[in-house]
Order: structure tokens, then C-alpha cells, then sequence
């Protein structure tokens, strides 16, 4: 059974300092890895994709890199803002699957 | 990106009553949707995949009879929380899944707060 696990659950930090998220899953089997923000009381919001022949992805100040061998992922933030604050979602789909194994999420904020 | 679009957004029902959750594909048609609960400070846990056209299929532990997902087009799926009790009260989102490009990439809808009193 798939089980991703994500570490620190909470992480507050200042304005413009950069920082890591980690996601870390159980079966290297996956179809895909992907990394979601999620607002108080809202939806997801998709932040990146990695398929599982791709080492990383970027967009903007994002990064997310994938190290399918070692069960892990890591979304890097660049310059940290107010506005990042949020709580960052990792999900794998299961190898031959569309479906989601969702971790329970890295609470950020990032104080001005 | 493409768009998803839950409704309604908050649900407050009695324990005992029905409540249907719409979610929509704007943009594209997705012949398969998910559900998905989220309860307090736990990860979000698939429910069920419905599929157009066809009976969907549920996660273990989850009862069919009490969450009753139709797939009538290839933009809408409903979810209808039946015979609500307070232990239901939870966060539900769905997703559809666009493909193109050689990838799949997932789209939530903006999810939806059911309070059972």
C-alpha cells in the first residue's frame, strides 16, 4: 500500500528566505508525482507535474525535483512571500492508475 | 489550466437528509472523475472514481450506498451524500484528469465544506 509521507507538517519562515518542502512515498512504482497548494477552506491548486521518467520541473520561483530510487520529492521555494503561505500537497499516482495517494501536507507561512 | 468547478462551495443539512455535490469540467470532458474526503488534519483519501457512463467504483470501506455517484456526461458527476449523520460532515473535492501531451495531469474543483447537525 502507497503511503507519502510529508516533512515538517508545519514551517513558518520570513519574507524572502528560501526553503525546502519534502515528500518522501513507500513504492517507487508511481505513475506520476505531483505538488498541489491548497488555501484555507479552498481547492487545490496544481503547482507542478513530474512524470516518473523526469528527474524535476520548475516554474517560477518553484522546483520540484523527483528521485524515484529513493522514494522522494522536494519542492524548493525561491525568495519566499506572504503570499506562499498555504499548505503544500504531494501526491503520487499509482503505477497503472490515475488515482491520488495524497500526503498530509506542509503548512507553510511565510511571515512579512 | 484547465477548470474544474465544484457546487456548492458550504452545505449545512440535517442529519437524516440528502445533500448532491455537482462537479464540472468547464474546459474539457473527462470521461473519469474522482472524489476525494478530506477530514481534519488528515490527507485527502480517494472516495470513488466515476466513470461516464458506467457504475463507479468504490475505494475500500467505502459505501456505495451511501455515497451514490452518477456520471451522466462527460462534464458533470455528481455526489449525493445520502442519510447524512454528523459523521459525515467533511471536506469533499473532486478531480477530473485532462490528457494531452503525453501526460495526465489532475484538476481539483474548489471543494465543498459539508457541516451534518
Amino acid at each position: 500500500k502507497q503511503e507519502v509521507t510529508q516533512i515538517p507538517a508545519a514551517l513558518s519562515v520570513p519574507e524572502g528566505e528560501n526553503l525546502v518542502l519534502n515528500c518522501s512515498f513507500t513504492d517507487s512504482a508511481i505513475y506520476n508525482l505531483q505538488w498541489f497548494r491548497q488555501d484555507p477552506g479552498k481547492g487545490l491548486t496544481s503547482l507542478l507535474l513530474i512524470q516518473s521518467s523526469q528527474r524535476e520541473q520548475t516554474s517560477g520561483r518553484l522546483n520540484a525535483s523527483l528521485d524515484k530510487s529513493s522514494g522522494r520529492s522536494t519542492l524548493y521555494i525561491a525568495a519566499s512571500q506572504p503570499g506562499d503561505s498555504a499548505t503544500y500537497l504531494c501526491a503520487v499516482g499509482r503505477g497503472g492508475s490515475e488515482k491520488l495517494v495524497f500526503g498530509k501536507g506542509t503548512k507553510l507561512t511565510v511571515n512579512p | 489550466g484547465a477548470v474544474v468547478s465544484q457546487h456548492p462551495s458550504r452545505v449545512i443539512c440535517k442529519s437524516g437528509t440528502s445533500v448532491k455535490i455537482e462537479c464540472r469540467s468547464l474546459d474539457f470532458q473527462a470521461t473519469t472523475m474522482f472524489w476525494y474526503r478530506q477530514f481534519p488534519k488528515q490527507s485527502l483519501m480517494l472516495m470513488a472514481t466515476s466513470n461516464e457512463g458506467s457504475k463507479a467504483t468504490y475505494e475500500q470501506g467505502v459505501e456505495k450506498d451511501k455515497f451514490l455517484i452518477n456520471h451522466a456526461s462527460l462534464t458533470l458527476s455528481t455526489l449525493t451524500v445520502t442519510s447524512a449523520h454528523p459523521e459525515d460532515s467533511s471536506f469533499y473535492i473532486c478531480s477530473a484528469r485532462r490528457a494531452g501531451l503525453g501526460r495526465t495531469e489532475a484538476f481539483f474543483g474548489q471543494g465543498t465544506r459539508l457541516t451534518v447537525v
